[in-house]
């Protein structure tokens, strides 16, 4: 079955430092994968999305993310984190399930800046 | 009003009432979903629906009652709820369900509180 893992659930990182979050997926044909944002008590926004081409993909705020078939991974990176970026952040493969499809998230990894 | 709205944005109420969560999309979008987000839980998929058809029911308790008259407005219908249904419920919304590219749009929530 489909699936996304994000191994970390806290990340700590001082302000100005770069920031790598993992996602690993498994998913059998060519992923469609997002990656979201979550401000406290708010929605879900989209930072990027990847479905073909370039694998490093530039997304808004100031993120990137590479995807490595081979790793069936698609970690979020920023080379300078800002306190304004602590959130939950999600990533997501779109997945087809019978005729339809539907995004599979991962649990989430929340993250912390320190001043 | 742009995106995805959301109504109310806090609610609290006892296990004897009956109350309802409203969803507005103005994006033109032809699907809509119902997550719970609890406290250290992965998102859950509760309901989606796809041109008004409702396509998928994740074995939610028959307390939660959806309804969808049209493709912009989304209702989630609460009778004798439990405490533990207290959560975050996010609205989304995407294009259709045909395309696993179709990225999903958030509304702000509803922060549920049963007493």
């Amino acid at each position: 079955a489909q699936s996304v893992t994000q191994p970390d659930i806290h990340i700590t990182v001082s302000e100005g430092a770069s920031l790598e979050l993992r996602c690993n997926y498994s998913y059998g044909a060519t992923p469609y994968l997002f990656w979201y944002v979550q401000s406290p008590g708010q929605g879900l926004q989209l930072l990027l999305k990847y479905f073909s081409g370039d694998t490093l993909v530039q997304g808004i705020k100031g993120f990137e993310a590479e995807f490595k078939r081979s790793q069936s991974s698609f970690n979020l990176r920023k080379p300078s984190v800002h306190w304004s970026d602590a959130a939950e952040y999600f990533c997501a493969v779109g997945s087809r399930m019978d005729s339809s499809y539907k995004l599979i998230f991962g649990s989430g990894t929340r993250l912390l800046v320190r001043p | 009003e742009t995106g995805v709205t959301q109504t109310p944005r806090h609610l609290v109420m006892g296990m004897t009432n009956k109350k309802s969560l409203k969803c507005e999309q103005h994006l033109g979008h032809n699907a809509m979903y119902w997550y719970k987000q609890s406290a250290k839980k992965p998102l859950e998929l509760m309901f989606v629906y796809n041109f008004k058809e409702q396509t998928e029911n994740n074995s939610v308790p028959s307390r939660f009652s959806p309804e969808c008259p049209n493709s912009s407005h989304l209702f989630l219908h609460l009778h004798t709820l439990q405490p533990e249904d207290s959560a975050l419920y996010l609205c989304a919304s995407s294009q259709d369900l045909f395309s696993g590219r179709n990225e999903q749009f958030f509304g702000p929530g509803t922060r549920l509180t049963v007493l």
